[in-house]
């Protein structure tokens, strides 16, 4: 899995639109990103993936720019509750490994009341 | 939703003792993963398992450690003598047949495991 470089940590208030800005320099063509989300005492829980442009679903946006060497995970009105460590990954889905995960340090989101 | 489950949540043994750690992966999927994360540190891998057979280890997963899956649902993890630095949150994942996408691994709630 390619390298990835992101904030270690980042304070929000409610309600407020959070971006977490993930560096990928070295990613490859057939590497897509992925992002986990990792609440204390929990397991990581996938949040979103994808390859270009932008992808949304109902937890989170997703923004790569052109040049793939870099992307944003936006919150939109984040609460309390998205406290947590968020990690960014890269990998090529569909090569013939063992699908090990590769984790950083992540950024750990703290919001505020 | 289907979910990973892993038992005990909390195991506290003596150095040297043997653990074994459980998890139910989710019913359908074929590849097994083991993570280990130290308090305050990251998410590390240390073993996949499929079909099986071991996948890939890391260096982490030494003689000390096996892994079975003894019937059609459970995971388990062992640990043969254990030491202090195996203190740590275990963590089970489980994906489906499309295992080589980065977004379909599942993980458990996790085993808490403190050596004394």
């Amino acid at each position: 899995l390619a390298k990835t470089t992101q904030p270690i940590s980042m304070d929000s208030y409610e309600g407020q639109e959070v971006n977490i800005t993930c560096s990928h320099n070295n990613i490859a063509t057939n590497d897509y990103i992925t992002w986990y989300q990792q609440f204390p005492s929990q397991g990581p829980r996938f949040i979103i993936q994808g390859y270009k442009t932008k992808v949304t679903n109902e937890v989170a946006s997703l923004f790569i720019p052109a040049d793939r060497k870099s992307s944003t995970l936006s919150l939109p009105r984040v609460s309390l509750s998205d406290t947590a460590v968020y990690y960014c990954l890269v990998g090529d889905p569909f090569s013939s490994n063992t699908g090990k995960l590769i984790f950083g340090q992540g950024t750990t989101l703290q919001v505020k009341p | 939703e289907p979910e990973v489950t892993q038992t005990p949540s909390h195991q506290v043994t003596q150095m040297g003792q043997e653990v074994i750690l459980r998890c139910v992966p989710i019913s359908n999927h074929l590849y097994f993963y083991w993570y280990r994360q130290i308090l305050g540190q990251k998410v590390e891998f240390l073993v996949s398992f499929y079909n099986n057979e071991i996948s890939e280890k890391s260096e982490i997963f030494d003689d000390q450690f096996s892994v079975e899956r003894p019937d059609g649902s459970n995971f388990t993890l062992k640990i043969r003598s254990t030491k202090l630095e195996d203190s740590a949150m275990y963590f089970c994942a489980s994906s489906d047949l499309a295992a080589t996408s980065t977004d379909t691994q599942y993980f458990g709630p996790g085993t808490r495991l403190t050596v004394l």
